[in-house]
């Protein structure tokens, strides 16, 4: 079964400065997809960015990007120029290519932005 | 404004009770789903649907029970036979059913607390 690994669950960063969160996967598929998801305190899950496996190139959406390295089953997400609005809860996913409605979500990573 | 809404936002059940969730949307989404979240953790998917009338199990699905009479809506009723309800409870929808949808588009949850 793919399971999904947030191995930081809080961090901190100035704002203005750039900060990575981790995540990592175990699959034997070799095309899936990976989200990125954000959580303010309102609780509402907003998507931030997604990759797709068979892309080689990284993701990116404005101040977020994305470190993708299939090899070693690793997935970052890199906020650039944080802001206090960044300030959530990061959920990293997996979704297989088969079952598209399977959705697995990492413990989530707890993102305090300091002003 | 499209989106998904969901209501109550809190709630509160005796224990033995049923109750119910609701979700509803205004996007023309085909697929909806049903995840709980609990502290520290995830998001662990509890029913899906990908059409009218039809909806699949997830990964924790005892104890709960789901229709789909109309594309809209999808509620959920978490029954007395659900030994741990209390939790953060978070529906979503995404486009396409039987084919690549592009993600999953979440509701702002509803929080039940079993007294």
């Amino acid at each position: 079964a793919q399971t999904v690994t947030q191995s930081q669950p809080e961090m901190s960063v100035q704002e203005a400065e750039t900060v990575t969160l981790s995540c990592t996967y175990d699959t034997s598929e070799s095309d899936y997809y990976l989200f990125w998801y954000k959580q303010p305190p309102s609780r509402q899950m907003i998507l931030v960015i997604r990759q797709e496996a068979y892309k080689q190139q990284n993701a990116t959406e404005n101040r977020f990007s994305v470190n993708f390295q299939k090899a070693a089953k690793s997935f970052s997400l890199k906020i650039s120029d944080s802001q206090l609005g960044d300030a959530a809860m990061y959920f990293c996913a997996y979704r297989t290519s088969w079952n598209f409605n399977k959705f697995y979500f990492g413990s989530g990573t707890k993102l305090n932005v300091k002003p | 404004d499209g989106g998904i809404t969901q209501s109550p936002k809190y709630l509160f059940r005796k224990e033995g009770q049923n109750v119910t969730l609701s979700c509803e949307q205004n996007l023309n989404h085909d697929a909806m789903y049903w995840y709980r979240q609990d502290p520290g953790q995830g998001l662990r998917l509890i029913y899906y649907s990908q059409i009218v009338n039809d909806f699949q199990k997830g990964d924790i699905a005892e104890g709960y029970s789901v229709s789909r009479e109309k594309k809209e809506s999808f509620p959920l009723t978490v029954t007395s036979a659900q030994k741990n309800p209390t939790a953060f409870y978070l529906c979503a929808s995404s486009p396409q059913a039987g084919g690549l949808p592009d993600t999953q588009y979440f509701g702002p949850g509803t929080r039940l607390t079993v007294l």
